[in-house]
């Protein structure tokens, strides 16, 4: 069955630390597509990244940038010298290209504060 | 750009009335997912439209039905309405239902009931 992982419930760091979110998955599919959404408290969803299964680059966008491993099935997240405006939940998601016909499961979120 | 529109973005319901949420999709996407987010939880979905047509099913209880209409809007009908019904309603939508599956979200629609 599928699944995502978020084992970090709540992370607190201060300003210009680096953090990294730990996301694993589950699934069966072979081809499959994971994502990453933040969520600041205003409650929006705000996509960050998609990456498919047979991309295992890793990814770079300013501070941000991504570690995909199907070795282990981890697809990790680092904010590099991070800001309070940094602060948000954010979910890692998982989209199957036969089993979930294009719905995404989520994992439970990892609520991250930046301390100033 | 256009993004996904969602209203009412906040309704407040007494226990066992009825709610409907509206949900107008990015132009020209023709796939539509419901997602109920409960409070300090992950998004959870609901169910999805493809071309008007029912597309997937998730954990949408008896009472909620939904719909996709000609023009693509999409409305959540909830009917007997409880208090775990209390959540943050959050529809999507994307450009057929095919990978990449690169799914836009609407603002949510936060309802509360009393």
């Amino acid at each position: 069955a599928q699944k995502v992982t978020q084992a970090q419930t709540e992370i607190s760091v201060v300003e210009k630390e680096d953090v990294t979110l730990d996301c694993v998955y589950e699934t069966r599919d072979t081809t499959y597509y994971l994502f990453w959404y933040k969520q600041p408290p205003s409650g929006e969803l705000v996509f960050l990244i998609r990456r498919n299964s047979f991309d295992e680059q890793n990814e770079i966008s300013g501070r941000y940038s991504w570690n995909f491993q199907k070795s282990t099935s981890s697809f990790n997240f680092t904010i590099t010298a991070s800001q309070v405006v940094d602060s948000a939940v954010y979910f890692c998601a998982l989209s199957e290209a036969t089993g979930s016909q294009g719905n995404l499961i989520f994992g439970k979120g990892t609520k991250l504060s930046v301390k100033p | 750009a256009a993004g996904v529109i969602q209203s009412p973005r906040h309704l407040i319901k007494e226990k066992r009335e009825t709610a409907t949420l509206k949900c107008y999709p990015i132009p020209r996407h023709d796939t539509v997912y419901w997602y109920q987010q409960g409070p300090g939880q992950d998004p959870q979905f609901l169910i999805s439209f493809y071309e008007k047509m029912q597309s997937d099913k998730g954990s949408i209880p008896d009472r909620f039905s939904a719909q996709q209409f000609s023009d693509y809007h999409s409305e959540l009908n909830m009917s007997s309405l409880e208090l775990g019904d209390s959540a943050l309603y959050f529809c999507a939508s994307s450009l057929d239902r095919g990978p990449p599956y690169e799914q836009y979200f609407g603002p949510g629609t936060r309802l509360t009931v009393t």
